[in-house]
């Protein structure tokens, strides 16, 4: 069965401190997307990643195609990052299989 | 860049009553196209995707339907709406590059009362 499996559920960390995220799925996958979802319910595509790594501004996300485990990092957090970030991943078709996402809050 | 258009933003509709959302897409043509819908407090579901005019693939069983009338206009519809349909619904497509982008509309957040 193609899973998504994100952790922690729900993450409250002071202003500036650094946030990781994880993301492991259950078998081989051609694509993983980390999506940033805000209060109002938009959700940004943040990253697609298919190996190796990426960095935008104060985010990172890293993939490890053989352990199947994705993580999203913040650097130097701020009240705004407040947000739900999902893990998509696409096991090898046109459809995105989801994770529940990780709420997380960040505090002044 | 895709730019995606959903409207109305919210919905509040009674039970038993029609829906009609709609979702067009600017910068791109010829995309893939979803809806999905989140549950309060869930994740999001595929509903329906369309790789085509007239071309929809339902994921799961439900009162809704999907229709693609255009290219890049994608309409999700009910016939008479449950109290289960209540959720926030999202467009999405492909990108143009690479089959493996995916863009988010805005989302419209219905609630059946």
């Amino acid at each position: 069965k193609n899973e998504v499996e994100q952790s922690p559920q729900n993450l409250t960390a002071q202003e500036g401190e650094f946030i990781t995220i994880n993301c492991s799925y259950s078998v081989g996958i051609s694509a993983l997307h980390w999506l940033q979802q805000h209060p109002g319910g938009g959700i940004v595509s943040l990253f697609m990643l298919s190996s190796g790594k990426k960095k935008h501004g104060r985010l990172i996300a890293t993939i490890n195609i053989q352990e199947k485990h994705s993580s999203l990092h913040i650097t130097a957090s701020h009240p705004r990052d407040s947000a739900v970030y999902i893990c998509a991943v696409r096991f090898g078709n046109e459809k995105l299989t989801f994770g529940t996402g990780t709420r997380l809050t960040i505090i002044p | 860049s895709q730019t995606i258009h959903q409207w109305p933003a919210t919905l509040v509709q009674p039970v038993g009553s029609p829906l009609s959302l709609e979702c067009t897409v600017e910068g791109t043509s010829n995309p893939n196209l979803y809806w999905y819908r989140q549950a309060a407090g869930r994740g999001l579901q595929l509903l329906f995707y369309s790789v085509g005019i007239g071309q929809i693939s339902s994921e799961v069983p439900q009162n809704l339907s999907a229709s693609r009338p255009q290219d890049r206009q994608f309409i999700l519809s009910s016939k008479k709406l449950l109290l289960s349909d209540s959720g926030f619904y999202l467009c999405a497509c492909t990108g143009q590059m690479t089959a493996y982008e995916q863009y988010f509309g805005p989302g419209t957040r219905l609630t059946v009362t």
